[in-house]
């Protein structure tokens, strides 16, 4: 089936402690992002990258860092998480920019940091 | 200004009727348009793409849009209890992977 895999769902954590949300597509697409979700806010792109070793800011980076070594991986890492950054994050691949942008989200990661 | 604005409802609709979702968007060299359905508690799911000036059509969706007026619109028609749910216009701004959504509409169909 095909799919964008986050892990893990729900996460709880404390001020400071480094994490990594990963995410894996099935899909060969080129091009991956991750999103926040706030209310009120909407979704907002953090990073997204184009292939492998290609990266770049979205509208809100601060905090948190992206690498891609393979295809079909995107993590995200939070190197020092606050409070802010409570959110609901999507990880999400398409098949190339443009017209083809289109994304498939995965399924989402409740993250808490207390 | 918003980059993408939609009116966040709820808008409300009678079961069977057509639904009309709005959005528009700030930055004139937009290219590509999209918009995404996302019911409670789920991730966005994509419904319609649209790239050029007119209406498209895709079984009871319909996307329109007019480059002019910097305006993308989204009707549903026999609207069902299941479309209920909020959507999301998306744009794309460049030629790359920076996609832009509005805040999103929830819609509400009652049975």
């Amino acid at each position: 089936e095909a799919q964008v895999t986050q892990n893990p769902r729900y996460l709880i954590t404390v001020t400071g402690k480094k994490l990594t949300v990963t995410c894996s597509q099935n899909m060969n697409h080129e091009y991956m992002s991750w999103y926040r979700q706030d209310p009120g806010l909407g979704l907002r792109q953090i990073y997204y990258s184009m292939n492998v070793e290609v990266t770049d800011k979205g509208d809100v980076p601060e905090g948190y860092k992206v690498s891609r070594k393979e295809k079909r991986n995107f993590p995200l890492i939070l190197e020092s998480p606050s409070p802010n950054q409570t959110s609901l994050y999507f990880c999400a691949s398409s098949f190339s920019g443009g017209r083809n942008s289109g994304y498939t989200f995965g399924s989402g990661t409740r993250l808490t940091v207390v | 200004q918003k980059e993408v604005e939609q009116n966040s409802g709820p808008l409300s609709v009678p079961e069977g009727a057509i639904a009309s979702l709005n959005c528009t968007y700030s930055d004139r060299v937009s290219q590509s348009f999209f918009w995404y359905r996302q019911y409670s508690g789920k991730s966005p799911e994509l419904i319609m793409s649209i790239y050029s000036n007119g209406d498209k059509e895709d079984g009871r969706f319909t996307a329109q849009l007019n480059k002019a007026s910097q305006y993308v619109s989204l009707l549903i028609r026999d609207s069902q209890p299941s479309d209920s749910a909020t959507y999301l216009c998306a744009v794309n701004r460049n030629a790359g992977n920076m996609l832009t959504f509005g805040g999103g509409t929830r819609l509400m169909v009652k049975p």
